[in-house]
């Protein structure tokens, strides 16, 4: 079943501005994952942040993890055309090999 | 290092025939998971192998879909008499033995899309 929910479900904005992607889920985690995927494409891992993480950059990404309100977010800054695609948060559960997706947002960014 | 390795990347049949979707995991991986993904949807689990054994297969169809992951060879999902419905693009992707140490990332290749004609 899909925990996560991921929002807005569609977002565009114009190049160079931040996007921010919200993400929910409702048990406990042992981790989250973030993935992007372009059009017609397979997904690609972009960054994780475990139960006991709070925020966590990687480049021009920073994701933040709330695991009171079971919740994340997903920050581009400075964004680019290249930037566009659909972005899925995962989860995995604690002692558990799954990871629960979430529908996804789709990222349009606007040259 | 080859990532994971699906093909064909596209398949046409008609309603009746059989697809046979292969994934090849990236080298060293064990465990392999099979999605699928309806337009602008999310993925949809559909099996979990490791080599020779299938851990869960809570989210494959029980009629006409099987999957296997065999000692040798790639992982095959396997999709008999198809119907309109199961037009989709079906991904694999491929982690390492979980609980070593190791967090869970998986790994996805291109992905087969399937359409029935």
């Amino acid at each position: 079943s899909q925990q996560g929910e991921e929002d807005p479900q569609a977002l565009s904005i114009q190049e160079g501005e931040n996007a921010t992607m919200n993400c929910s889920y409702k048990t406990s985690i042992n981790n989250l994952q973030w993935y992007r995927q372009n059009s017609g494409r397979g997904l690609v891992h972009l960054i994780l942040i475990r139960s006991n993480e709070r925020e966590k950059h990687s480049g021009r990404l920073r994701v933040t993890l709330d695991t009171s309100k079971k919740s994340s977010s997903l920050l581009i800054t400075a964004s680019r055309a290249a930037d566009t695609a659909s972005y899925f948060c995962a989860t995995r559960m604690d002692s558990n090999y799954q990871l629960i997706w979430g529908a996804g947002t789709k990222l349009i960014i606007k040259p | 290092n080859a990532g994971v390795m699906q093909n064909p990347r596209h398949l046409v049949r008609r309603r009746g025939q059989e697809a046979r979707l292969r994934c090849s995991p990236v080298k060293g991986h064990s465990h392999v998971y099979w999605y699928r993904q309806l337009p602008e949807e999310g993925l949809k689990f559909m099996v979990y192998l490791q080599k020779e054994n299938i851990i869960d297969e809570s989210g494959m169809p029980k009629e006409r879909f099987s999957a296997e992951f065999p000692k040798e060879g790639p992982s095959i999902l396997r999709i008999q008499q198809v119907v309109r419905g199961d037009s989709a693009a079906y991904f694999c992707a491929s982690s390492p033995v979980p609980g070593t140490g190791n967090t869970g990332e998986l790994f996805f290749g291109e992905g087969s899309r399937l359409t029935v004609l």
